[in-house]
């Protein structure tokens, strides 16, 4: 297995311009989480989904945020329009339903905002 | 979600065995605890879980007591390439939402 897969891995953008990051998860994972981490506030939990639904997105920082996974084998991250606060590493993890084996982690995307 | 306190940081040197230890007073009956590292410019990774007494895999060995309110991580004979961040969380096992706390930074040192 190829693991979790984000794309970009390196986003540098201009502020107001809309940033969509994506991320494919680990087949037969029905769990998928956004993580966004900096050095201030750590490693951060922004939504969950389960089976492709979302479950928990008080932690989306704002309006300007939005998630999608429209079917189990992918899911998108838009930021609309983009500020440089939002500068990150921003993770996908996967895990399966009812597992206890924990999450895998992507690469993340690191976006930078000028 | 229950909240764990672990130490911000510690220092070790090539060898020696390393135990981070992780408070987590407010567990509760159906919560799991899991360890992740993670290296600079890379994701968590997941390296160990367990409910109760001691787990043992090929990277590390988990040790929780009876009352479960607190776990060690035990790495042995560490060495350089140990050196990152080591989170421990608590939550359930089912489609849980892990929260991360700001983990133990560890350095290995030669």
């Amino acid at each position: 297995d190829a693991g979790v897969i984000q794309s970009p891995r390196h986003e540098v953008t201009e502020m107001g311009q809309e940033v969509t990051l994506r991320c494919k998860p680990i087949s037969g994972h029905n769990s998928l989480f956004w993580y966004r981490q900096t050095m201030m506030r750590g490693l951060e939990l922004l939504i969950y989904f389960n089976n492709n639904v979302p479950i928990d997105d008080s932690g989306m920082p704002e309006d300007r945020f939005s998630a999608k996974m429209p079917n189990a084998s992918f899911s998108t991250l838009k930021i609309q329009p983009s500020e440089p606060r939002d500068s990150a590493v921003y993770f996908c993890a996967s895990s399966p339903t009812g597992g206890t084996h924990g999450y895998t982690f992507g690469s993340g995307t690191r976006l930078t905002v000028v | 979600l229950a909240k764990t306190t672990q130490p911000i940081s510690m220092d070790s040197y090539e060898g020696q065995e390393v135990n981070i230890t992780c408070s987590h007073n407010n567990i509760a009956t159906n919560d799991y605890i899991t360890w992740y590292q993670q290296f600079p410019s890379q994701g968590p990774r997941f390296i160990i879980q367990g409910y109760k007494t001691k787990v043992t895999n090929e990277v590390a060995s988990l040790f929780i007591p009876a009352d479960r309110k607190s776990s060690t991580l035990s790495l042995p004979r560490v060495s350089l390439s140990d050196t990152a961040v080591y989170y421990c969380l608590v939550a359930e096992g089912y489609g849980q939402n892990f929260v991360f706390g700001p983990g133990t930074r560890l350095s290995v040192l030669p």
